[in-house]
C-alpha cells in the first residue's frame, strides 16, 4: 500500500532556532513530492513542489530535500518565527505523470515558542 | 483573486439532517477536489472533477455523499442523511491542469453532526 509517513508527530522549538521535519514514503512510482503548511483553521498552502529528479528546493526560510533512492524527504526551517507554528504536511503524487492521485502524510505539528 | 471560497465556514446539524457544502474554485482552474480532514485519518480525497466532469469518486464513503459541479465556478458536496461520524473539516481545492502547478485550498467547512 502506498504510504507517506512523517516524523516527528509534533515538535516544539524556540523562536530563532532551526528544525528539520522528515517524510518517508513508499509510493512508487511517484512524479512529485510537495510540502504544505496548514495554519490552524485554514486550508493547506503549498510551500514546495519537487519532481523526482530534483534534490532540493527552497522557498525563503524553507528548504526541502528529496532523496528518491531512499524515498526520503525533509523540510528544513531556518531561523524559526512564531508564525511558523502550524502543521506541515508531506504529499506525494502517485504515478508517473503529474496528474496522479495525491497521498497525504499525517503531518507534523510545529509549535514555535518565544 | 479571492482564492477558493467555501461556505459555510462552520455547520452544526443534527443527525439525520441534510447538509450541503459549497465551493467556488479559482477562476480559470479546471480541476476541483473535495477532501475531508480528521485527526485520525488526516486529509482524504473524496472526489475530483476535471472540466466539471467527475473523474474519480472512489473516496466517497457511501451513498449518503454526493457531489455536483453544474458549472466551472460552483460545486456542492451533499450529505443526506448526516451522521455523527461525518463530523470533520471538508476542504475544496482547485488547480489548473490537474495539479502540475500545485493546489489552492479553501479555508474549509467545519462540520459537526450531533
Amino acid at each position: 500500500k502506498n504510504q507517506v509517513e512523517q516524523s516527528p508527530q509534533s515538535l516544539i522549538i524556540l523562536e530563532g532556532k532551526n528544525c528539520t521535519l522528515q517524510c518517508n514514503y513508499t509510493v512508487s512510482p511517484f512524479s512529485n513530492l510537495r510540502w504544505y503548511k496548514q495554519d490552524t483553521g485554514r486550508g493547506p498552502v503549498s510551500l514546495t513542489i519537487m519532481t523526482f529528479s530534483e534534490n532540493t528546493k527552497s522557498n525563503g526560510r524553507y528548504t526541502a530535500t528529496l532523496d528518491a533512492d531512499t524515498k526520503q524527504s525533509s523540510l528544513h526551517i531556518t531561523a524559526s518565527q512564531l508564525s511558523d507554528s502550524a502543521s506541515y504536511i508531506c504529499v506525494v503524487s502517485e504515478g508517473s505523470s503529474n496528474t496522479g492521485k495525491l497521498i497525504f502524510g499525517q503531518g507534523t505539528t510545529l509549535q514555535v515558542k518565544p | 483573486d479571492a482564492g477558493v471560497i467555501q461556505s459555510p465556514r462552520h455547520e452544526v446539524t443534527e443527525m439525520g439532517q441534510e447538509v450541503t457544502l459549497r465551493c467556488k474554485p479559482i477562476s480559470g482552474h479546471n480541476s476541483l477536489f473535495w477532501y475531508r480532514q480528521t485527526m485520525m485519518r488526516g486529509l482524504e480525497l473524496l472526489i475530483y472533477f476535471n472540466n466539471n466532469v467527475p473523474i474519480d469518486d472512489s473516496g466517497m464513503p457511501e451513498d449518503r455523499f454526493s457531489a455536483k459541479m453544474p458549472n466551472a465556478s460552483f460545486s456542492t458536496l451533499k450529505i443526506q442523511p448526516s451522521e455523527p461520524r461525518d463530523s470533520a473539516v471538508y476542504f475544496c481545492a482547485s488547480t489548473q491542469d490537474r495539479g502540475i502547478y500545485g493546489y489552492t485550498f479553501g479555508s474549509g467547512t467545519r462540520l459537526t453532526v450531533v
